[in-house]
């Protein structure tokens, strides 16, 4: 089957740095990606890691070891805009070749001054 | 660019009406989706379209129909509604290509489905 494992919440200081973790299991990997969603609103692409190792974006990074099905977003100089929801998704290619992301429950971060 | 746009934002239904929520994107891409989000919850995909006349169901068929007959327009039917199909609705596109690009999936920004 298919399973994405985060934790559930986070509570973190403004400044400070961060770091979800996300472990999977799917079939037809093809890569995984990381999405910020606040409250109410859509979800916004953050990283996207295909390979093995460090994606490096601003005061974001995300990390990926395929061979561990495991990945984590490295958030930096944590700011208060940064209280959301974090999703960790998956990229599955199936028999067809066609791609779906799966979707975990996410992570709520609280960042507090 | 518009990118993913998404009407109406908000709705209250009856139960046993039926609706449409379009969705429309002018980036060209290929893949559409259809998701629901219920509070606390992880997105679940409904239906997804690889390109126009091409659809496909997801997690979560079933109440709902898809239709792509143009690679922009991707609209949801709700037939005969339910209160269990109260939830945020999102409609996402991406373009899958050859090359290994991120082909993230831009969101458009929900409908927020109420019914009662």
């Amino acid at each position: 089957g298919q399973n994405i494992d985060q934790p559930t919440e986070m509570t973190a200081t403004e400044g400070a740095i961060v770091q979800i973790n996300c472990t999977y299991q799917t079939s037809g990997f093809n890569g995984l990606f990381w999405y910020q969603q606040h409250a109410g609103e859509a979800p916004t692409f953050l990283s996207y890691n295909v390979l093995d190792g460090l994606e490096e974006k601003g005061r974001f990074s995300s990390f990926l070891s395929r061979s561990k099905g495991y990945s984590y977003l490295l958030l930096k100089e944590l700011q208060m805009k940064d209280s959301a929801s974090y999703l960790c998704a998956p990229r599955t290619r199936d028999a067809g070749n066609n791609r779906k992301l799966i979707w975990g429950l996410g992570t709520s971060l609280a960042v507090n001054p | 660019n518009a990118g993913v746009t998404q009407t109406p934002k908000f709705r209250i239904l009856k139960i046993g009406q039926s609706m449409t929520l379009q969705c429309a994107q002018d980036m060209n891409h290929n893949y559409m989706y259809w998701y629901r989000q219920d509070p606390g919850m992880g997105l679940k995909l409904i239906y997804y379209s690889v390109g126009a006349g091409i659809t496909d169901k997801g997690e979560v068929p079933n109440g709902y129909n898809v239709s792509r007959s143009t690679t922009e327009d991707f609209p949801l039917r709700l037939e005969l509604a339910a209160p269990s199909q109260t939830s945020v609705y999102f409609c996402a596109s991406s373009y899958i290509g050859r090359s290994y690009s991120y082909n993230e999936q831009f969101f458009g920004p929900g409908t927020r489905l109420t019914v009662l």
